[in-house]
């Protein structure tokens, strides 16, 4: 079973700080998506990474996919309350004809006004 | 498009009810998930399917059962409910395989008392 650990649990900020949230593992993965959940919601994909070193951005939010594919970063510059969710991340297992996707436990941030 | 819609939002149920939880999605899309929510433990696979009248087991599949007559379908039914099935509920579609984007549904909270 390959296991996704994010950290932190929770995160509570100001509005107009920098964060950092991460995504481990000890396997590789093929990708990785994140996907923010509102409450009462489903979750939304945010971006897939697929290259190891890839960087992505999306407007104040940069995802890193590591070197090795085993981990990801999600940065937000100047959070905002709209930014209060639920971070999740989801591995597609490298290789093989698994379709399942493998979650982490998720990030839960509030950003206060 | 609708996306993907699940009946009812909330339910609540007796000990040893049952009830089928209902999934639609009017994408088109082959591949077809259940997932289950619970606090703090991020989104576990209950049963997926990669096409219709084909179904597969996830890492909790145990108490539940599904089948897919039709690519726009995929319902999840839970036979004898017991306190441990309290959870939300979430339907998820995709186009093609493990990696790409999938689409949620809104969710579906069931307590069983």
């Amino acid at each position: 079973t390959q296991l996704l650990e994010q950290s932190p649990q929770f995160l509570s900020i100001q509005e107009g700080e920098n964060l950092t949230v991460y995504c481990n593992s000890s396997s590789v993965f093929s990708s990785l998506q994140w996907y923010r959940q509102e409450p009462g919601e489903g979750p939304v994909l945010l971006v897939t990474v697929v290259t190891g070193g890839e960087v992505k951005k999306l407007k104040r939010l940069t995802f890193q996919f590591g070197d090795a594919r085993k981990d990801s970063s999600l940065h937000i510059t100047a959070a905002q309350p709209g930014d209060t969710g639920l971070y999740l991340c989801a591995g597609a297992p490298s290789g093989g004809s698994n379709y399942k996707l493998t979650f982490g436990k998720g990030t839960l941030l509030t950003v206060n006004p | 498009n609708a996306g993907v819609t699940q009946t009812p939002k909330f339910r609540i149920l007796k000990i040893g009810q049952s009830m089928t939880l209902q999934c639609t999605q009017d994408m088109n899309h082959n591949y077809m998930y259940w997932y289950r929510q619970d606090p703090g433990m991020g989104l576990k696979l209950i049963y997926y399917s990669v096409g219709a009248g084909i179904t597969d087991k996830g890492e909790v599949p145990n108490g539940y059962n599904v089948s897919r007559s039709t690519t726009e379908d995929f319902p999840l039914r839970l036979e004898l409910a017991a306190p441990s099935q309290t959870s939300v509920y979430f339907c998820a579609s995709s186009y093609s395989r493990i990696g790409d984007t999938q689409y949620f549904g809104p969710g579906t909270r069931l307590t069983v008392l």
